[in-house]
């Protein structure tokens, strides 16, 4: 079955500085790769989602890059901000959604 | 906006019962998904139902969980005999496909088993 890893597990980054996450999946038939923040006490909430036909997508601060080939998945956010800090989960999905194991991001204000 | 709900937001139960775990997903959605995610662990996906039936289940997902859909609109976990190690928190998904399509995820439920 698929497998998701995640890095970092823990990141802090300084408001305003850059964070990025990475993610491999194993799982060849895998085409759509969610990318999920989780808030204390929390459901997961998708942020952004990207397709297997597209290798980049952007929205305002938020960007994904996926690379088939590699198998690689990428979260990027830019000026970061205090209220960015939750856990985040990629995730790669062909019929069910696979969870990687979370990266909690602290923003130090 | 529509969302999915899910009751209660916190069951404690004794090891042995059975506990119901309850689910609204978003009304015009076909595929319906139980995650379960331990303290501190991630999210793990127990069961995927469809047309009235599991399509998939995880190995999590043994003889002493059960899924339905009673009515058409609530979608249910059922543990029959818990155990402390189920204790965790419950997630219930719906999506409009069960192909790249979002899946909404609910608010969860923290399950105490004592």
């Amino acid at each position: 079955g698929e497998n998701v890893e995640q890095h970092p597990s823990t990141l802090s980054v300084q408001e305003g500085d850059s964070a990025v996450i990475k993610c491999t999946y194993s799982d060849s038939a895998s085409n759509y790769f969610p990318w999920y923040k989780q808030e204390l006490g929390k459901g997961p909430q998708l942020i952004i989602d990207i397709r297997s036909n597209v290798g980049e997508k952007k929205d305002q601060r938020i960007a994904v890059t996926l690379n088939k080939t590699a198998k690689h998945f990428s979260l990027h956010i830019t000026e970061t901000q205090p209220e960015d800090s939750a856990v985040y989960f990629c995730a790669a999905s062909y019929d069910k959604v696979i969870f990687g194991p979370g990266t909690s991001l602290s923003v130090i204000p | 906006e529509p969302e999915v709900t899910q009751t209660p937001s916190h069951q404690v139960t004794q090891m042995g019962q059975e506990v119901i775990l309850r689910c609204v997903p978003i009304s015009n959605h076909l595929y319906f998904y139980w995650y379960r995610q331990i303290l501190g662990q991630k999210v793990e996906f127990l069961v995927s139902f469809y047309n009235n039936e599991i399509s998939e289940k995880s190995e999590i997902f043994d003889d002493q969980f059960s899924v339905e859909r009673p009515d058409g609109s609530n979608f249910t976990l059922k543990i029959r005999s818990t155990k402390l190690e189920d204790s965790a928190m419950y997630f219930c998904a719906s999506s409009g496909s069960g192909q790249h399509t979002e899946a909404f995820f609910g608010q969860g439920t923290r399950l105490t088993v004592v």
